[in-house]
């Protein structure tokens, strides 16, 4: 099956700075990715839609200069946490479509990455 | 608009009872379906998925579940659960096939011994 992996897995830093997530599809690729962010104990939201070559579309109430994601290839899509703030401490996951001759293009997720801002 | 409630939060069982979590949807176009499991700390991982055809769908792990469009449910059943199949599961709708996901706000399934 198609493979999607997120780098890095756990990440701490400091407020004030800036985190930058990947989102890779390994074996694949991805004209489309989708980035949730997930808090403690709730679902997930759907934060934007990563298209490659193209800027990205934000869901409403999601700060487009806060996270910025760049889709610049096929099989890479970043999302970056510009002057991270303790608020910002969450669970990120990504997801890429799939498609196939026959296939109805199914998404597959990273295994998440989880920000922690001091 | 597009919508999921999961109409349980928390569902506790013993182990080898059954077990179904339920899912309601709400779409004025055609769904697609899914149900996905997360373990601590990990990624979303497909269970099953309903597309079109048959209602009743069968997934990895034991699972099924059968699509109503009458009562727009999509519940997820297991006849007898194990210890491992503790995690939080997610219900989905999709009004295509690849586009982004609408998730609702999980069900935690906590099996005992």
């Amino acid at each position: 099956g198609a493979v999607v992996s997120q780098h890095p897995s756990r990440v701490i830093c400091k407020s004030g700075t800036s985190v930058k997530i990947e989102c890779r599809s390994l074996d694949f690729q991805a004209t489309t990715m989708f980035w949730y962010r997930q808090f403690p104990k709730k679902s997930l939201m759907l934060m934007a839609t990563s298209n490659e070559g193209s800027k990205a579309t934000y869901e409403q109430g999601v700060e487009k200069d806060k996270f910025l994601i760049n889709h610049a290839s096929l099989t890479l899509s970043t999302l970056t946490v510009t002057s991270a703030h303790p608020e910002d401490s969450s669970f990120y996951i990504c997801s890429a479509r799939y498609w196939t001759s026959g296939s109805s293009g199914e998404l597959f997720f990273g295994e998440g990455s989880r920000l922690t801002v001091l | 608009a597009q919508s999921v409630t999961q109409l349980d939060s928390q569902v506790p069982v013993f182990e080898e009872a059954p077990v179904e979590l339920r899912c309601n949807y709400s779409s004025s176009v055609s769904v697609y379906l899914f149900w996905y499991v997360q373990y601590p700390n990990q990624g979303l991982q497909l269970l099953l998925k309903y597309l079109s055809g048959s209602t009743l769908v069968k997934g990895i792990n034991g699972f099924e579940a059968e699509f109503n469009k009458s009562q727009t449910s999509f519940h997820l059943r297991k006849p007898s659960v194990h210890i491992s199949d503790t995690a939080e599961y997610f219900c989905a709708v999709g009004n295509q096939a690849g586009t982004a996901l609408i998730f609702g706000k999980g069900t935690t399934l906590s099996v005992s011994s």
